[in-house]
């Protein structure tokens, strides 16, 4: 069974860095891509990026790249996104799906993870 | 880059047909496949439709997907409407460069 788990939920101060986890199982975890997908509480999805694990391939939308980091532990399975520094607006919950081989569309989702950043 | 706009809700009654319709404002929808989402309230969001017409296993087939050049928009419909299918739905595409890109989200409510 396809089964991303997520780590928990996490409250942060401004300023602080921050590494959430995504760890995959049931599945050959270096033969799909990882995505992240934030969501702001009462707001849409928004896409943030993509990761292969395999190589450690990335895609990042312009309204994320350079503010958080895609990661990959092939060694166990797991994907992370990285904050060096956080920022109030960075409070939302943030969801890892794995994209569905050789499609366009997320299969299986994480549970998410709810940040707060607040002073 | 482009967007993808969705009404922000819609309601119906059960058993009836419900549509929601996704527009892109810029380059052709029949360019890149459409995908749409149902995310329920506190949780995670499902696929209920990829490549703008296939319906993931386990999805009905009350769910259909479709989309329309003229308008330059993709539509998900559901027919035979349940309680259950209550929930914010999200179309998705993606550009040349594989960015990806969500409509802003549609809140369905079954009355």
């Amino acid at each position: 069974e396809v089964q991303l788990v997520q780590s928990g939920p996490e409250v942060k101060k401004p300023g602080e860095s921050l590494k959430i986890s995504c760890k995959a199982s049931g599945y050959t975890f270096t033969n799909y891509w990882i995505g992240w997908v934030r969501q702001v509480p009462g707001k849409g999805l928004e896409w943030m990026g993509m990761i292969y694990p395999g190589d450690s391939d990335t895609r990042a939308s312009p309204s994320f790249q350079g503010h958080v980091t895609m990661l990959v532990d092939k060694s166990i399975s797991t994907a992370y996104l990285q904050w060096s520094s956080l920022k109030a607006s960075d409070t939302a919950m943030y969801y890892c799906a794995r994209r569905a081989f050789g499609e366009d569309s997320f299969d299986y989702w994480g549970q998410g993870i709810l940040v707060i950043v607040s002073s | 880059n482009f967007m993808l706009t969705q009404p922000h809700s819609v309601s119906e009654s059960p058993g009836k047909t419900v549509t929601i319709s996704c527009t892109r404002s810029n380059g052709s929808i029949a360019s890149n496949f459409v995908q749409w989402y149902q995310q329920r309230p506190g949780s995670s969001p499902t696929n209920v439709i990829y490549e703008n017409r296939q319906r993931p296993s386990g999805v009905p087939d009350r769910f259909s997907g479709s989309i329309d050049s003229s308008s330059n928009s993709a539509s998900l419909t559901i027919s035979g409407l349940k309680t259950e299918d209550e929930a914010d739905y999200y179309c998705q595409s993606y550009n040349r460069r594989n960015h990806w890109v969500f409509g802003g989200g549609t809140q369905l409510t079954v009355l």
